[in-house]
């Protein structure tokens, strides 16, 4: 089946400090990722949409000077949150599909931002 | 504005009892997923849909794109049933963009 792992599932890192996760879609080929925000007691927000042979899109709010995206090939993607301070903790999930319209989501990497 | 209106925002349910949750659309949407998140934060996927009704177990759930809604029932409810549940719409646009519902908090009570 269709599966997606992300890692590392929890992270801390200090004010000021940038943290990289990853995204790992195995059992299909991830021709789009998608990168989501849940931030404490919200529901999640897109922060951009990668889809193979096209450009980054980033939803407003959101910059790729911030959130840095890698899609190298049909099973990988990663993002940096760079220069990270308290606003930008939270739940952060991605969101992966292939030739059917269904997004698959990882568990998600928790970031605690002291 | 809110694409996805999702509702109750919490519910509380006797073991054994039913609801029903709901999402409303001000905008076309393809295709709708209905989630469960876990004490831990990880999304459970329930049901994907692109028209019609999904059953699986206690849970069904059903997607009207011209009525522009969608439902998730929940029947016996069981204690493990609690969490917080999430629609996820994909807006028609070709783009394959989702829009989350705020969530509706759900406490299953012995």
């Amino acid at each position: 089946g269709a599966l997606v792992y992300q890692y590392p599932r929890r992270t801390i890192c200090k004010s000021g400090t940038s943290m990289r996760m990853e995204c790992q879609a195995v059992g299909f080929q991830a021709t789009s990722v998608a990168w989501y925000r849940q931030s404490p007691q919200k529901t999640f927000e897109l922060i951009a949409l990668s889809t193979v042979n096209s450009a980054i899109k980033y939803e407003q709010n959101f910059t790729q000077e911030k959130f840095p995206i890698s899609h190298p090939n049909l099973s990988f993607s990663s993002m940096t949150v760079l220069n990270a301070y308290l606003e930008d903790r939270g739940l952060y999930l991605c969101g992966a599909r292939g030739g059917t319209y269904e997004q698959y989501f990882g568990p998600g990497t928790r970031l605690t931002v002291l | 504005g809110d694409q996805v209106e999702q509702s109750p925002s919490a519910l509380s349910l006797h073991e054994g009892t039913g609801s029903a949750l709901r999402c409303n659309f001000t905008t076309t949407m393809r295709a709708v997923q209905w989630f469960q998140q876990n004490s831990r934060g990880s999304l459970i996927n329930l049901f994907y849909l692109a028209s019609g009704t999904k059953e699986n177990g206690r849970l069904k759930s059903t997607f009207n794109s011209k009525e522009s809604y969608s439902t998730l029932h929940i029947r016996d409810a069981q204690l493990e049933d609690s969490g917080t549940y999430f629609c996820a719409a994909e807006i028609n646009t070709g783009n394959y963009k989702y829009v989350f519902g705020a969530g509706t908090r759900l406490k299953v009570i012995a």
